[in-house]
């Protein structure tokens, strides 16, 4: 089974609004990832956050982390229609950054 | 070097029939994986290399599913015997430590039919 979950499922939002996404997982990790994948296409790297940050930025997103919660959010602000896409949560285990483990993702539209 | 191709983009074949998709990976990217994604679902891992060795093998990979990587360089997915249920995109991805994150194929379809 997948480690990551991400809630929700699916989100509609207005140009311009922010969106947030969240993600939990089950076990210890090095780093977390978000991941987003356009219809029919491979996924794209956004952002990197290690077990020991809390919060990290790159350009419109923030990134945050809750170790003890084993959960994070990625909240986009002020989304653009090119935002549309799926957006996934991927951890890695504390015996190394062999392999990622995704979610199942956030179907994210961004109505004009 | 442009990011990691794979070949073919889509695939159809008959229930029964050999497949065999290949990944050129970023040429400095010592590591290689595969995975496999069904529709409405997250990449699910499938096999993992570092140089020519593969290190990891998922249960997901039946003896059905064999890759290799020659000379540490493109590698390749073969599915025996394919079955409806072997249809998926299967992506490929690769890095190279301590390079934040994956760099993603734009993947294979395969559709069994």
């Amino acid at each position: 089974s997948q480690q990551g979950e991400e809630d929700p499922q699916a989100l509609s939002i207005q140009e311009g609004e922010n969106a947030t996404m969240n993600c939990s997982y089950k076990t210890s990790i090095n780093n977390l990832q978000w991941y987003r994948q356009n219809s029919g296409r491979g996924l794209v790297h956004l952002i990197l956050i290690r077990s020991n940050e809390r919060e990290k930025h790159s350009g419109r997103l923030r990134v945050t982390l809750d170790t003890s919660k084993k959960s994070s959010s990625l909240l986009i602000t002020a989304s653009r229609a090119a935002d549309t896409a799926s957006y996934f949560c991927a951890t890695d285990g504390l015996q190394g950054a062999q392999k990622l483990v995704f979610g199942q993702g956030t179907r994210l539209t961004i109505n004009p | 070097d442009t990011g990691v191709s794979q070949d073919p983009r889509h695939k159809i074949t008959k229930r029964g029939q050999n497949v065999t998709f290949r990944c050129d990976p970023i040429s400095e990217h010592n590591r290689l994986y595969w995975y496999r994604q069904t529709l409405g679902q997250g990449p699910e891992f499938l096999t993992y290399f570092q140089n020519e060795a593969q290190l990891e093998k998922s249960r997901l990979l039946s003896d059905r599913f064999s890759a290799e990587r020659p000379k540490g360089s493109f590698s390749t997915l073969e599915i025996q015997r394919t079955e409806q249920g072997d249809s998926a995109m299967y992506l490929c991805a690769s890095s190279h430590p301590p390079i934040d994150g994956y760099t993603f194929g734009s993947g294979t379809r395969l559709t069994v039919v």
